[in-house]
């Protein structure tokens, strides 16, 4: 087991542009969150699965973003019409039931 | 609900001084507590997690916390500092009951003098 793995690791892209990140949790974790971190904060919640269901969603999800679990296992978070504002750090975590959450090594986006 | 406050943005500590990172919670329930520490461009690791067993918890890197209910803390320490502990700590809580969500708070950055 290698952990919870995300792909790209930085990403920049124009203003406008849009793009996809992509997130392997442990294999047999069901769980699974999407947080997003900018400088000097914490993480703030953005959208959870369990299994192939997403049962919650942020207000700061706006309709510029939609994530999905199609199979209950990989994850993919897209932004479209990106805006300097989603500059951060998009973190993924899995987890097993109600304990910890394991984080990945995160996606830096930066928009230009 | 549940949110949890770190207080003190910063810490500054001596190697081999005490660390002392505080953190208070807010929740409706027995809440899950947390913390993971950061380290520049990285993800969260976890430190060490109390859900409701032995109120001292042991984690790595020769960190514990006490979850005191009377006063609604989880404060993490750690005897004596090592240069390799400066970082940011989050604390984090949830509900036992759902788990589908970790509330973190804004984090302690620490830095360790030599």
């Amino acid at each position: 087991d290698t952990g919870v793995s995300q792909d790209p690791r930085h990403k920049i892209t124009k203003r406008g542009q849009n793009v996809t990140f992509r997130c392997d949790p442990i294999s047999e974790h069901n769980r699974l969150y999407w947080y997003r971190q900018t400088l000097g904060q914490g993480p703030e919640f953005l959208t959870y699965f369990q299994n192939e269901a997403q049962l919650e969603k942020s207000r700061l999800l706006s309709d510029r973003f939609s994530a999905e679990r199609p199979k209950g296992s990989f994850s993919t978070l897209e932004i479209q019409r990106t805006e300097q504002g989603d500059s951060a750090m998009y973190l993924c975590a899995s987890s097993q039931q109600n304990t910890e959450a394991f984080f990945g090594q995160g996606t830096r986006l930066t928009v230009v | 609900a549940q949110s949890v406050t770190q207080l003190g943005s910063h810490v500054s500590v001596s190697e081999g001084a005490l660390v002392l990172l505080r953190c208070n919670y807010s929740s409706s329930v027995p809440p899950y507590l947390f913390w993971y520490v950061q380290y520049p461009n990285q993800g969260l690791q976890l430190l060490l997690k109390y859900t409701s067993a032995a109120t001292l918890v042991k984690g790595i890197n020769g960190f514990e916390a006490e979850f005191k209910k009377s006063e609604t803390s989880f404060h993490l320490t750690k005897p004596s500092a090592h240069m390799s502990d400066a970082a940011e700590y989050f604390c984090a809580v949830s509900d036992p009951n759902t788990g589908n969500q970790f509330y973190f708070g804004t984090g302690t950055s620490l830095t360790v003098i030599p």
